[in-house]
């Protein structure tokens, strides 16, 4: 069964930093892109970042590019996201997707965990 | 305010056919396949349907997706009850290397 389980989630101060971790199970995570997608309280979803299987891609929304970066251990099969310079929007609940297919579509994703910023 | 646009709200009677509707542009709808999802309260958001007309296995038929141009449908047929959620198209957005989301649809089934 395929599994995405995010954690590291919590209250952070403007200007902070925080790591989310996501761990993947029951498929072969070294073959897949991975994505961060994030959803603000009472909104819609927003795409984050994303990083092919091998790292040697990856991409950023504007809204957090320079501020953010997306990394993968394939041997722990685990995605992350390092996040600094937090701002109030930053503020959502954050989930890992795996992508999928030529169409690149969202197949599988995590429960989500919270990240609330504010002094 | 997102680039691609859905109406924010939608509803229905049980049995009934509801339609939610889907509009991008050239970069994004108009070059690339359309998938959907749904969320349900308090859930993780779920595929739905991808490559503009495919059911996940496990959705049931009721749902099904079409896409013409730079606009895009999801179409729920035999309205039931567990049906209300928060539907999300989104499409792949060439400028971003990444996908846009439409701004989500809520569903009531009344």
């Amino acid at each position: 069964e395929v599994q995405l389980v995010e954690s590291g989630g919590g209250l952070v101060k403007p200007g902070g930093s925080l790591r989310l971790s996501c761990a993947a199970s029951g498929f072969t995570f070294n073959t897949y892109t991975v994505n961060w997608v994030r959803q603000a309280p009472g909104k819609g979803l927003e795409w984050v970042s994303s990083i092919s299987s091998r790292g040697n891609y990856i991409y950023y929304a504007d809204s957090v590019k320079g501020r953010f970066s997306i990394s993968r251990d394939n041997a722990k099969n685990s995605l992350f996201l390092q996040m600094t310079s937090l701002r109030v929007e930053d503020t959502a609940v954050y989930y890992c997707a795996r992508q999928t297919g030529d169409d690149n579509y969202f197949d599988y994703w995590g429960q989500g965990t919270l990240i609330t910023v504010s002094s | 305010q997102s680039v691609v646009t859905q109406p924010p709200s939608a509803s229905g009677t049980p049995g009934q056919r509801v339609t939610i509707s889907c509009s991008g542009s050239s970069s994004n709808i108009g070059s690339n396949t359309v998938n959907w999802y749904q969320q349900l309260p308090g859930t993780a958001p779920k595929l739905l349907i991808y490559s503009n007309n495919q059911r996940p296995s496990g959705v049931p038929d009721r749902f099904s997706g079409s896409k013409s141009g730079t606009s895009a449908s999801l179409a729920i047929s035999g309205l039931q009850s567990e049906d209300e959620a928060d539907y999300y198209c989104a499409a792949w957005e060439d400028s971003l290397s990444g996908p846009v989301f439409g701004g989500g649809t809520k569903l009531t089934v009344l």
